[in-house]
């Protein structure tokens, strides 16, 4: 089965500094990859995503990278933000019928 | 104009009750789902509806059982509440094209 693994669970980042969260998946057959975030108090909220014949997405302060050959896809987040402290998780998968895995998540604290 | 609802957003019960978590989706989406979150915050599916039909039945205990009236609602009844059944519990939608739309969650706590 689907085997997800992200890294790391925690990160911690000065305000106006980037951070990299990585995503590594097991099932070659997984076509779409997306990133979804979790404020306190709420529901898993999708930021980006992207699909299998594109390798890259960016959107204003965010970017997703896609490398299939290594089966792994990472979100970017430049110039951080108080507002970007949350829960990050990936979630990759082949359709929406298969089983979803979500990664283990991770805590991004944005120091000011 | 809230897209995926769910209530209660907190439930608090004995040990050996039986309760509800209602979902309601105004996205017209045909998937649906059910998430158990726990304190580690890890995210794990229990079901996924599509049109009213079960297509995915993860391994969870048959205590928990959902249904789906319709394709905007898909309800979870959990039998004889243990301890260990305590967290949070989300309903999601979907279109099918990958995106998932997550409610609120309700927080369980079975004392």
């Amino acid at each position: 089965g689907e085997n997800v693994e992200q890294h790391p669970s925690t990160l911690s980042v000065q305000e106006g500094d980037s951070a990299v969260i990585k995503c590594t998946y097991s099932d070659s057959a997984s076509n779409y990859f997306p990133w979804y975030k979790q404020e306190l108090g709420k529901g898993p909220q999708l930021i980006i995503d992207i699909r299998s014949n594109v390798g890259e997405k960016k959107d204003q302060r965010i970017a997703v990278t896609l490398n299939k050959t290594a089966k792994h896809f990472s979100l970017h987040i430049t110039e951080t933000q108080p507002e970007d402290s949350a829960v990050y998780f990936c979630a990759p998968q082949y359709s929406s019928a298969s089983k979803i895995i979500f990664g283990s998540g991770t805590r991004l604290s944005i120091r000011p | 104009d809230t897209a995926v609802s769910q209530t209660p957003k907190y439930l608090v019960t004995q040990m050996g009750n039986d309760k509800s978590i209602k979902c309601e989706q105004n996205l017209g989406h045909d998937t649906m789902y059910w998430y158990k979150q726990d304190s580690k915050k890890f995210l794990k599916i229990m079901f996924s509806y599509n049109n009213k039909e079960l297509i995915i039945n993860e391994t969870v205990p048959n205590r928990f059982s959902p249904k789906s009236p319709d394709k905007a609602h898909l309800n979870l009844h959990i039998n004889s509440l243990e301890l260990g059944d305590s967290a949070v519990y989300f309903c999601a939608s979907s279109t099918g094209n990958g995106e998932q739309f997550f409610g609120p969650g309700t927080r369980l706590t079975v004392l």
